[in-house]
């Protein structure tokens, strides 16, 4: 199993703040994708990112791919309440299945 | 419907009683996952089928644990002699192809072991 720790595991900031996720593990992925979850429903995509370095945003989250694809990070700008949610990564090595992180919930509290 | 569909969405069981999770994954999809997440926390892999290949069942927790997929389409999580620690929400996803492409989950189905 590939085990991809998530920090910090909850926060709870006010509407306006900004705040870094982190998705960290010992092992290399070749894909590493975000998803968030409300409650009472399934995770949804917010980003793939497949190159070390890459950095993809998206609106106000900006989502960073570690240099030797082992680690990731999620930053938010502006938080509003619609981002309140549990944020996973999750990893991919070759054509095996996807491993996913522990898991960040987030509030925001306008 | 378009989307990923499970059943049921709330099964309440006794300990020791067996259960079955229904998975119908979006038409087209070759692979399929099940996930089983607890108290809203990460997901624990459990088995993962991609096309006419052998499943990955490195995931399952005891051998009271299977899943089948019949005719590439449909997926069924048995569990077996349920325990109270089997609780949780069961979660499927399906994907259009290998290599990680999006993954599109259900709303999952949440397993109350009395």
């Amino acid at each position: 199993t590939q085990l991809l720790e998530q920090s910090p595991q909850f926060l709870s900031i006010q509407e306006g703040e900004n705040l870094t996720v982190y998705c960290n593990s010992s092992s290399v992925f070749s894909s590493l994708q975000w998803y968030r979850q409300e409650p009472g429903e399934g995770p949804v995509l917010l980003v793939t990112v497949v190159t070390g370095g890459e950095v993809k945003k998206l609106k106000r989250l900006t989502f960073q791919f570690g240099d030797a694809r082992k680690d990731s990070s999620l930053h938010i700008t502006a938080a509003q309440p619609g981002d309140t949610g549990l944020y996973l990564c999750a990893g991919g090595a070759g054509a095996n299945n996807l491993f996913f992180g522990t898991g960040t919930r987030l509030t925001v509290i306008p | 419907g378009a989307g990923v569909s499970q059943s049921p969405s709330n099964k309440v069981t006794e300990k020791g009683k067996d259960v079955e999770l229904r998975c119908d994954p979006i038409s087209g999809h070759t692979a399929l996952y099940w996930y089983r997440q607890s108290l809203g926390q990460g997901l624990e892999f459990l088995i993962y089928f991609q096309g006419n290949s052998a499943p990955d069942k490195s995931g399952l927790p005891s051998d009271r644990f299977s899943a089948e997929r019949t005719g590439g389409s449909v997926s069924t999580l048995t569990i077996q002699r349920t325990q109270q620690e089997d609780s949780a929400v069961y979660l499927c996803a399906s994907s259009l192809n290998r290599g990680h492409g999006e993954l599109f989950f259900g709303e999952g189905s949440r397993l109350t072991v009395l």
